[in-house]
Order: C-alpha cells, then sequence, then structure tokens
C-alpha cells in the first residue's frame, strides 16, 4: 500500500529562480489537495483538484504560483521568481470523492521543504 | 469562515501521566474534526476523525478525543504518555460550506519528560 509521495523532499534555489514540485496521490483518490507551512505553524490550504479541475484557490497563491494535474493523476506545483518569504514546506494530500456533503480524510506526503537564499 | 484554537503551543508532562490537548473550533456548519500528529521532517499522520456518528472518537496509539458542541471543543487525550509520543499535533476542522480545505490550528508541540 502506497501513500502519497512528493519530490523533491528538499529544494535549496536562489532567489528569482523557478521551481516545481511533483506530487503523486494514492492511486484510487480523486481529490488531491496542496498547503504551505512555515516553521512553528499550521499547514494553510493553497489549492484543491477533484480530478483533473481546480476546483478552489486560496487568496494564497499568487500570481506566481501555478498547480496543474493534467491527468487526474499526479500535480505539479511551481512557483516562478521565488521569494524569500516561499521558504516553507510544501504539503500534498489526497482523499477519496466521498458522498457529497461528506467530509473524507485527507492523507498527507511527506512534504516538500523549500529554502530560498 | 471556520477557525481552530489551539491553547498552548508547547505541553510538557511526564512519562506515564495523562496527555491533554486543548482544540476549540468555531464553525457555521455542523463541523468535521480531525487530529493530525507530525514527527519532525514529516507529513502528517491522523489520528483521529470526528464525523457526528459518536461524540467520543478513539484513535491509534492510544488517543481519544471527544466533542462538545456546547462548549465548541475537541479535546485531544491519552491517559498515560509514552516517551513516542513527543511530537507536533495539530487540530483541524473541515466541512464547511461544502468547501473540501482544512483549516488548521497553529499546532501544539509535545514534550514528554522521562
Amino acid at each position: 500500500d502506497t501513500g502519497v509521495s512528493q519530490n523533491p523532499r528538499h529544494k535549496i534555489t536562489k532567489r528569482g529562480q523557478n521551481v516545481t514540485f511533483r506530487c503523486d496521490p494514492i492511486s484510487e483518490h480523486n481529490r488531491l489537495y496542496w498547503y504551505r507551512q512555515t516553521l512553528g505553524q499550521g499547514p494553510e490550504f493553497l489549492t484543491y483538484f477533484q480530478n483533473e479541475a481546480q476546483l478552489e484557490k486560496s487568496r494564497l497563491l499568487s500570481d506566481r504560483f501555478s498547480a496543474e494535474r493534467p491527468k487526474g493523476s499526479f500535480s505539479t506545483l511551481e512557483i516562478q521568481r521565488t521569494e524569500q518569504g516561499d521558504s516553507a514546506m510544501y504539503l500534498c494530500a489526497s482523499s477519496p470523492l466521498g458522498l457529497a456533503g461528506t467530509q473524507e480524510t485527507q492523507y498527507f506526503g511527506p512534504g516538500t521543504r523549500l529554502l530560498v537564499l | 469562515a471556520q477557525s481552530v484554537t489551539q491553547l498552548g503551543s508547547h505541553v510538557s508532562v511526564s512519562e506515564g501521566a495523562l496527555v491533554l490537548l486543548r482544540c476549540n473550533y468555531s464553525s457555521s456548519v455542523p463541523p468535521y474534526l480531525f487530529w493530525y500528529v507530525q514527527y519532525p521532517n514529516q507529513g502528517l499522520q491522523l489520528l483521529l476523525k470526528y464525523t457526528s456518528a459518536a461524540t467520543l472518537v478513539k484513535g491509534i496509539n492510544g488517543f481519544e478525543a471527544e466533542f462538545k458542541k456546547s462548549e465548541t471543543s475537541f479535546h485531544l487525550t491519552k491517559p498515560s504518555a509514552h516517551m513516542s509520543d513527543a511530537a507536533e499535533y495539530f487540530c483541524a476542522v473541515g466541512g464547511g460550506q461544502g468547501a473540501q480545505k482544512l483549516v488548521f490550528g497553529q499546532g501544539t508541540r509535545l514534550t514528554i519528560n522521562p
């Protein structure tokens, strides 16, 4: 039973560079979520997909951030022109579709830790 | 909007003592409530989930939580702390207005003293 996987686990980049993270959800899960966690804080929601459709985006997701899930399987999160304030742990989670009006459990990956110098 | 407040950013208990981590939520709709645990440099692992089926929810590793609507609370307890319980614990609320996102508290770091 494979869980949610994320690559890379760590990324160090210089300010102004672009970075891309990948998330592979649990295979039968229709929903995929991205969260950001800064040091000493709880995760904050960024965006989520149902299959290939991006259904909700947080105001935290500035124009420099873009997420895709082209075939409804894996997802990528790209940050363009990185800033030092982007340094954080980026967490991916997935969940089954579930019944309408219910909240299914989200299963989290190990995260990608980004450091922008 | 939904929100979560975790009272106490750090809690320290002795091994074998009772663990009590506090969580209060705000939600305009019946909430789904979760407790997750995070070990250093790892993702979040689900401890337990409240879905309105029962107010006392039992989770993994001997943890349980009680939903109290009148107090808007969902405190996490464990009768006897073990050294391996040392970690960061997050309370989260979801299910508001059809949204699927989770709103997390700021976390409580649990330290176990030998």
